[in-house]
């Protein structure tokens, strides 16, 4: 199975902030790369497709970059409501596989 | 829009059969194209995708469960259905069905807890 890991497992900022998360694959798996937001207690929701689309109705705010191993996920203004975890998960091997998770609070 | 919802038992006991379904809103499960999939969350811990099922019942499942494992499709009650055989307290989780699974996945199902013990 391809395995994908996030940095940092969990991060702290003020509403406002630019915030960054990573997401490294054990091989190349071209664009083959999604983000999801899980807020508590809910099921996670697709953000980004495909490393850079943006799902729709998904604000603005919200963006994604990379290829090959090496994957970005960018939250441009922080908003209250944007606390949550966000996983990336990669479908260029069967079975896909997700990261461990970025848990974002707000400072 | 698509919704999903899952239902059954919330404990099930060591070595016994976890049985779960899905109902689907808003599109048929038949409907050309479709993947159907099956993702569990432990505790603390990332989604492991389970298994898909194809509109036309074809699957694929994860290595790590296919000896254990068993998706179908209802196509009459637009549900399908997970079955995992001899559980044991590793299999503890939340488990959510979702649209997709060769791709993405989404929507998901709110997720239901299903939870091993005696």
């Amino acid at each position: 199975d391809i395995q994908m890991t996030q940095s940092p497992s969990s991060l702290s900022a003020s509403v406002g902030d630019r915030v960054t998360i990573t997401c490294q694959a054990s091989q190349d798996i071209n664009n083959y790369l999604n983000w999801y937001q899980q807020k508590p207690g809910k099921a996670p929701k697709l953000l980004i497709y495909d490393a850079s689309n943006l799902q729709t109705g998904v604000p603005s705010r919200f963006s994604g970059s990379g290829f090959g191993t090496d994957f970005t996920f960018t939250i441009s203004r922080l908003q209250p409501e944007d606390i949550a975890t966000y996983y990336c998960q990669q479908y260029d091997n069967l079975p896909m596989t997700f990261g461990q998770g970025t848990r974002l609070e707000i400072k | 829009q698509v919704q999903l919802q899952e239902s059954g038992p919330g404990l099930v006991k060591p070595s016994q059969t976890l049985s779960l379904t899905c109902t689907v809103s808003g599109t048929s499960i038949s409907s050309r194209g479709s993947y159907w999939s099956w993702i569990r969350q432990r505790p603390g811990e990332g989604p492991e995708w389970i298994g898909y099922i194809y509109y036309s019942g074809g699957t694929f499942y994860s290595p790590s469960l296919e000896s254990r494992l068993a998706i179908s499709l209802d196509t009459s009650k637009n549900q399908f259905s997970l079955k995992l055989r001899s559980v044991t307290a590793a299999d503890t989780a939340v488990y959510y069905c979702a649209k997709g699974g060769r791709t993405w996945v989404a929507p998901w199902g709110q997720g239901t807890l299903v939870t091993v013990s005696s």
